[in-house]
């Protein structure tokens, strides 16, 4: 079955850099779009970031644009986010979740369990 | 970038009863909407796609209408693990964004 863990989470001063990392098993990969989000504890979720199945499109939200770099390996299965220059707002459970199209509809079918990511000093 | 209000933020109802959760976005996103339940310690679960069609493996007890701007999402017969949080997202634009939740809590 889809299969999606995050790691790289972790306690990081502002001002630091991070870089989470997401292993993808039990589809095929290099077929889906993928994308991050991240979900301040006790809050909503935020929309962060998108890669196309072939790396040649990413989005950013502007709350992580110029900070927040994503890729991904097809090879390694692997999708990956480089976090910069971290704030204290940037305190949340990340989340990878997968990219699929129902008949059109463009939505994030299969998530991850989280990693948190805490910036502080 | 499109807005989702969701309303209530806090919804009280009896096991066995009908909810009704309500999304509005600042400007249509045609049907171009889902929603996603949040249980505690765990990950958002795709529910309803298209405004009203369910995912692949839930209940039927799970409904969605809606076009343009207002949606509903309806749980009839609720059950004890229904009770969690729910967001609406438009897929309509980039940047995706969700509403900020309605939490379904037991009376």
């Amino acid at each position: 079955q889809v299969q999606l863990v995050e790691s790289g989470g972790g306690l990081v001063k502002p001002g630091g850099s991070l870089r989470l990392s997401c292993a993808a098993s039990g589809f095929s990969f290099s077929d889906y779009y993928m994308i991050w989000i991240r979900q301040v504890p006790g809050k909503g979720l935020e929309w962060i970031s998108y890669i196309s199945s072939t790396s040649t499109t990413m989005y950013y939200a502007d709350s992580v644009k110029g900070r927040f770099t994503i890729s991904r390996d097809n090879a390694k299965n692997s999708l990956y986010l480089q976090m910069n220059n971290l704030r204290a707002e940037d305190t949340a459970v990340y989340y990878c979740a997968r990219g699929n199209y129902y008949g059109g509809h463009s939505l994030f079918d299969s998530w991850g369990q989280g990693t948190l990511v805490t910036v502080s000093s | 970038e499109i807005v989702m209000t969701q309303s209530p933020a806090t919804l009280s109802v009896s096991p066995g009863e009908t909810a009704t959760l309500s999304c509005r976005a600042s400007q249509s996103v045609y049907n171009n909407l889902a929603w996603y339940q949040q249980r505690p310690g765990q990950a958002p679960r795709l529910l309803i796609y298209g405004a009203s069609t369910r995912a692949a493996g839930i209940p039927a007890r799970f409904s969605g209408s809606g076009s343009g701007t207002d949606f509903t999402l309806t749980i009839s017969s609720l059950q004890s693990e229904d009770f969690a949080i729910y967001y609406c997202q438009q897929y309509n634009n980039w940047p995706r964004t969700f509403g900020q939740g309605t939490m379904l809590e037991i009376k």
